[in-house]
């Protein structure tokens, strides 16, 4: 079957760093994406990772080992408006997105 | 404001009424899809359509149907709601198969 593992909840101090990871199994692999959801909103996008390396985007980036089936997503500087969930998805050999249940990220002062 | 927008917000529905939520786009994306958020669980596809006038089932088609007439819209039928439908549904799209997925505010169903 296919698996998308990530930690339940985390949490982080403002203004230091965070790094969220991400495993993978799926059948077949046609890029990595990061969502980032606050309570009661719909997810919206953050990053794509379809080749090996890191993708950077202001504060947020995010890493990419095919050969591992792994990703994390990192986020620097945190600020309390990150306090949200972060889902990993995976594009499989259908081109369809296999999610994770999302890491709960909590921002404390 | 180009985006995609679901309605209603939320509903609470009696079991065994038919019910529809709909879903329109104006971002003319190709791809649509609608998905269920449960609680402890990834977003789950239900059903979804990559161009008009074709349509594929997800992960958890039964109980549900769709149908895309047009490029816009991509409505959502519950033929005779059960209490295990209570979910947050969501509506989205995407221009291609590398691209990411724009979503609907979502729908809150409580079936009862």
């Amino acid at each position: 079957g296919q698996n998308i593992d990530q930690p339940t909840e985390m949490t982080a101090t403002e203004g230091a760093i965070v790094q969220i990871n991400c495993t993978y199994q799926t059948s077949g692999f046609n890029g990595l994406f990061w969502y980032q959801q606050h309570a009661g909103e719909a997810p919206t996008f953050l990053s794509y990772n379809v080749l090996d390396g890191l993708e950077e985007k202001g504060r947020f980036s995010s890493f990419l080992s095919r050969s591992k089936g792994y990703s994390y997503l990192l986020l620097k500087e945190l600020q309390m408006k990150d306090s949200a969930s972060y889902l990993c998805a995976v594009k499989d050999s259908n081109y369809q997105l296999i999610w994770g249940a999302g890491t709960k990220l909590i921002i404390k002062p | 404001i180009a985006g995609i927008t679901q309605a209603p917000t939320s509903q609470i529905l009696a079991a065994g009424r038919r019910m529809t939520l709909r879903c329109t786009q104006d971002m003319r994306h190709n791809a649509m899809y609608w998905y269920r958020q449960d609680l402890g669980l990834g977003l789950r596809l239900i059903h979804y359509s990559n161009t008009a006038g074709t349509t594929g089932k997800g992960e958890v088609p039964d109980g549900y149907s769709v149908s895309r007439a047009n490029t816009d819209d991509f409505p959502l039928t519950l033929a005779s709601a059960v209490p295990s439908q209570t979910s947050v549904y969501f509506c989205a799209s995407s221009d291609g198969d590398n691209t990411e997925a724009f979503f609907g505010q979502g729908t809150r169903l409580t079936v009862v």
